[in-house]
């Protein structure tokens, strides 16, 4: 089955502990992105990758990190979170560049930084 | 840019019909619709290009005026099933990235 898996589903963390998220996409798609989404601003896209190892910065990229060591994993590491950094987030992938291509979403992370 | 959507949210009975409108405040290359239930990812609905062609899946259909740089979500005859977030999602060209909206809340009820 063709899908987007992200891992945790849920994270509870303090402010200051590392920690990464995991995303795997089973389609070969060139193009991944992550973003957040919190009420009333919809979906901002963090960071992307067109191809392993090209990653750029997408809208809200301070405080993220990103790798794309392989075409299937795009993890997103939050190197030190802070409270403002509590989303929902989703990670999505794309056989290349949008143009008239639809994106695939994993089903989501819901982060909480104390 | 964030494209503009509206309305923020809506309420229907079952079989009324729906129109969520998406607009941009320059040239666009193609709008985006995805539907969002609640606590799962968004999933698409479909594309339009620039061109104005109008598309279609069963009662769910859309148009897109590129001169206003616009773009109407249509729901015919509502079922429960609909309800949900809608977000549009824009190009100015075919290499840009997609922009999304910040939703519209549609909630069909009996």
């Amino acid at each position: 089955e063709a899908q987007v898996t992200q891992n945790p589903r849920y994270l509870i963390t303090v402010t200051g502990k590392k920690l990464t998220v995991t995303c795997s996409q089973n389609m070969n798609h060139e193009y991944m992105s992550w973003y957040r989404q919190d009420p009333g601003l919809g979906l901002r896209q963090i960071y992307y990758s067109m191809n392993v190892e090209v990653t750029d910065k997408g809208d809200v990229p301070e405080g993220y990190k990103v790798s794309r060591k392989e075409k299937r994993n795009f993890p997103l590491i939050l190197e030190s979170p802070s409270p403002n950094q509590t989303s929902l987030y989703f990670c999505a992938s794309s056989p290349n560049q949008w143009g008239s291509t639809e994106a695939f979403f994993g089903q989501g992370t819901r982060l909480t930084v104390v | 840019q964030q494209p503009v959507q509206s309305p923020q949210a809506v309420i229907l009975r079952e079989g009324e019909d729906a129109v969520i409108n998406c607009s941009s405040s320059k040239a666009l290359y193609s709008v985006h619709w995805y539907r969002q239930k609640h606590g799962e990812a968004p999933v698409f609905l479909m594309i339009l290009l620039k061109g104005g062609e109008q598309k279609g899946h069963e009662k769910i259909s859309a148009s897109f005026n590129e001169k206003k740089q616009q773009s109407s979500l249509y729901l015919t005859a509502s079922q429960l099933s609909y309800s949900g977030t809608y977000f549009c999602g824009t190009e100015g060209t075919s290499y840009d990235k997609v922009i999304f909206g910040p939703g519209t809340s549609l909630s069909v009820i009996p």
